[in-house]
């Protein structure tokens, strides 16, 4: 069965650090999310990507988030420098298409990584 | 600011008894709702999405479907254990092209054996 894969599952990381998040969707999908989710919250969308251009980025923090698709397949976010704020899970997903057959709007979630800030 | 409005819980219910969640979103346009279930620790997994007002039934689940009153339902029949886990209320924004879900905060559902 096609799965989002993503690495790492777990970080650990000091505040002021670098991290980086990777992202392979499930072939064939042109729309990606990154989601961020604080423990005891929901989701909320990062980044949304259509094929290699950004269709929202309004809820990144752009002074320290930055999230590319070069080729419109997978994708990384980055987060320089961390900070305690950040630790939580970071969830990518991907769908299909509008139209596509098959469409229902469902997002299809990879395992997710889970972020801890020193 | 589209919203979703879910009520945190935790919800506890016995074993073999129906759990109702509730959700409710501030988007009138929004056309597609959907109930994902979330275990401790893991991402979130679909259980069932419903686009018409009425009731949907998949096996011990049925979602119900209000768009006038803005208002989304999930009951699970015959409570299990193994259903214990966060239940996320997603709903798909309007407007055009692949709008993002909006996800609310979760109910933590709690089945007591």
């Amino acid at each position: 069965e096609a799965e989002v894969a993503q690495s790492p599952r777990y970080k650990i990381t000091e505040k002021s650090q670098a991290v980086a998040f990777w992202c392979d969707p499930i072939s064939g999908h042109a729309t990606l999310y990154w989601y961020r989710q604080i423990l005891g919250q929901g989701p909320e969308l990062l980044v949304q990507f259509q094929d290699e251009s950004v269709v929202d980025d309004s809820q990144l923090p752009k002074d320290r988030f930055s999230a590319e698709r070069l080729k419109g397949v997978d994708s990384t976010l980055k987060i320089q420098p961390a900070e305690l704020g950040d630790s939580a899970m970071y969830l990518c997903a991907s769908s299909l298409e509008p139209g596509e057959a098959g469409f229902t709007g469902e997002l299809f979630f990879g395992e997710g990584s889970r972020l801890t800030v020193l | 600011q589209k919203e979703v409005e879910q009520n945190s819980g935790p919800l506890s219910v016995p074993e073999g008894a129906i759990a109702s969640l509730n959700c409710t979103y501030s988007d009138r346009g929004s056309q597609s709702f959907f109930w994902y279930r979330q275990y401790s620790g893991k991402s979130p997994e679909l259980i069932m999405f419903i686009y018409s007002n009425g009731d949907k039934e998949d096996g011990r689940f049925t979602a119900q479907l209000n768009k006038a009153s803005q208002y989304v339902s999930l009951l699970i029949r015959d409570s299990q254990p193994s259903d214990s886990a966060t239940y996320l209320c997603a709903v798909k924004g309007s407007g055009s092209g692949n709008t993002p879900l909006v996800f609310g905060k979760g109910t933590r559902l709690s089945v007591i054996a």
